[in-house]
């Protein structure tokens, strides 16, 4: 079994849609939560990141974290074509500062806003 | 933009070859991390530097190698290369080394061994 788990979509949506992305996970050592976005081509992006349980909003876009039933979503509201992308989650454990951290991503889902 | 350059965008190349990738962070950022993209791996981290020294190993093999010199560029050298390393490699910066730090990847590298 994977640590991360992300369904690879694709995922399409008509234009304006709340769009739904979400990850599973095995370990509970992890603490940090990411999600980025991905452009054909690009480099990924970070988009939000969330520190244990809870919600955290940035304009359209809202990160959810659920610890207990080891969840994470990403919840895109009024979506544009411009969002079409794949889209990451990332989760941390460790301490970065330390060197002992360990940084595993979803395969990333595949989304399309139809305009 | 992120202000992160990778050198070369495309490298094709032979089983059993080396290559070397360059990454230059953006300014004034001191750590340097180097990512894997497959089909069938998705992303993966491999090795992050900071301001010079080897901070953190992920799944990076033993063929691997990497360094940052003084003036905060790196390189990530891939040696003995098989099939199965061909990839995007992706160089990532950021400021400091600190569990917060935003990283800003580059553009990457695609690398195909044939």
């Amino acid at each position: 079994q994977k640590e991360v788990e992300q369904d690879p979509g694709p995922l399409s949506v008509p234009e304006g849609a709340i769009v739904s992305l979400n990850c599973t996970y095995s370990n509970s050592a992890f603490q940090y939560f990411m999600w980025y976005r991905q452009y054909s081509r690009k480099g990924p992006e970070l988009l939000m990141y969330t520190y244990s349980s809870g919600n955290k909003e940035d304009g359209r876009f809202t990160a959810q974290v659920d610890k207990s039933s080891k969840y994470i979503s990403l919840f895109i509201r009024d979506s544009q074509p411009s969002d079409s992308a794949t889209y990451l989650c990332a989760m941390m454990r460790g301490a970065r500062t330390s060197g002992t951290y360990k940084y595993i991503f979803g395969t990333g889902t595949r989304l399309k806003v139809l305009a | 933009d992120s202000g992160v350059t990778q050198t070369p965008k495309h490298l094709i190349t032979a089983t059993g070859q080396r290559v070397t990738l360059r990454c230059s962070p953006r300014s004034g950022d001191l750590s340097v991390y180097w990512y894997q993209q497959s089909l069938d791996q998705g992303l993966q981290f491999l090795i992050q530097y900071y301001n010079g020294e080897e901070r953190a190993k992920g799944n990076i093999l033993e063929r691997f190698s990497a360094q940052q010199f003084p003036d905060l560029h790196s390189e990530l050298n891939l040696s003995s290369l098989e099939l199965g390393d061909s990839a995007l490699y992706f160089c990532a910066s950021s400021v400091a080394s600190t569990t917060t730090d935003t990283q800003y990847f580059g553009p990457g590298t695609r690398l195909t061994v044939l």
